[in-house]
Formats: C-alpha cells, structure tokens, sequence
C-alpha cells in the first residue's frame, strides 16, 4: 500500500520569500510522483511530475521538486513566490507498472503568501 | 479544446436520499476516475472506469455505484446518503488509465443535510 505524508498543513510566507514545501512517501515498488495544486472553489491542477529520469523536475509557475530515492522525498520549492501561489498544494503517488492506475494524496499543504 | 466537465456544479440533498454526479472526459481521454476530498483532506480514490467498466476501486462502501457510456462520459451514484457524504467530488480523466496523465474537473460540491 502506498502513503503519503506532507510533514506541512500550513506554511505562512512573506511575499518574494522562497519556500519549500515538504512530501514523503511510502511504497514497496517504483512510483511515480506529483504535486498539484488548488485554488479556492476550483478542481486540482498539475503543477509538476516525475516519472523519470532527471531527478529534479521543474513545472508550471516557477515551482521544481526534487525526487529523492533514498529518502522517500519529493519537496516542492520556489525561489520567489508571488501573492497569487496563494493556494492548497497536494503532493501525489501512483505506483508504475502492474494494474495501479490510482493517485493517493497527503493531506495538503495551504500556502499563504503575505504581502 | 474542453478539458474535464462535472455538473451540476453545487448539490444540496439530505440524508437518505441519492445523488448522481456527471462527468465528461477530456477530448480524447477514455478513461475516467472519481474522487471524494472531504473538508480540509486530500481527494480519496473512489473508482476508475475504462471500457464501460469498474476496473480498480477504493475503500468506499457499495452505496457508491458509477457507470461509464460508450462516448466516454460517467456518473458517479451515491445512494442512502449519510452526512458524511458531504464533499467536493473529483473527477479526472486520462488515456488509458494512465496515473500520468489525470487531468481534474472543476468538481461537485454536495452538502448532505
């Protein structure tokens, strides 16, 4: 079975502060990994994946994530972020291979950028 | 190009009673999941569609009923409603059943009362 932990529920940061938020997983085969993120009173978007290869993934917004193996980890990081990344973010796993096509969340992170 | 569609968009029921949900894939996709985020949680796995049928499910009692049509689209049922059920339901289409490629609907918010 697979888990996910997002060690975060709330991170408050000021505005052009980096932030990091933090993901560990749990799984007994490969996986695949995924931060998405929701606005208020909106469905999820994808922010960034990783299926493979290059263990630092970049997506959409400025953020990246960087998958660790070793650690279970998958941070999500942004250099600088604006009052409008404002939002619910939910780390992601789904195994690769065999008949596992589900997504299974953490709890979700709420970022609140202040001016 | 259409992305994800639900409806309606905002439900009120009370308990007891059923609730169907509606989604329509992305053009293209043929595969459709569903998902439960109650309150303040990450969206639960309910069940996948493909081929018209139920493929891989969650831990969600049998009240929880779906169907897929042969153009793709899916309703999600929900019968004997409970409290409980209030949430926002997620539906995310993909190729094939593909994880890496869900793309989300807006969802449907149902307030059991």
């Amino acid at each position: 079975a697979q888990s996910v932990t997002q060690l975060d529920s709330q991170v408050p940061v000021f505005e052009e502060a980096p932030v990091e938020l933090r993901c560990n997983y749990s799984s007994s085969v490969s996986v695949y990994l995924f931060w998405y993120v929701q606005y208020p009173n909106q469905g999820l978007q994808l922010l960034l994946k990783y299926l493979s290869g290059s263990t630092l993934v970049k997506g959409i917004n400025g953020f990246e994530a960087e998958f660790n193996k070793s650690q279970t980890s998958f941070h999500l990081r942004k250099p600088s972020v604006h009052i409008s990344d404002t939002a619910e973010y939910f780390c992601a796993v789904s195994d690769w291979g065999g008949s596992n096509y589900k997504l299974t969340f953490g709890k979700g992170t709420l970022l609140t950028v202040n001016p | 190009d259409a992305g994800v569609t639900q409806s309606p968009t905002h439900l009120i029921k009370t308990r007891g009673q059923q609730v169907t949900l509606r989604c329509s894939p992305k053009s293209g996709h043929d595969t459709v999941s569903w998902y439960q985020q109650a309150l303040g949680q990450g969206p639960q796995f309910i069940f996948q569609y493909y081929e018209e049928e139920e493929r891989q499910r969650g831990n969600f009692p049998d009240r929880f009923s779906g169907h897929q049509f042969p153009n793709y689209s899916s309703e999600l049922n929900v019968n004997a409603l409970l409290l409980g059920d209030s949430a926002l339901y997620l539906c995310a289409s993909s190729d094939s059943g593909r994880a890496d490629t869900q793309y989300f609907g807006p969802g449907t918010r149902l307030t059991v009362l």
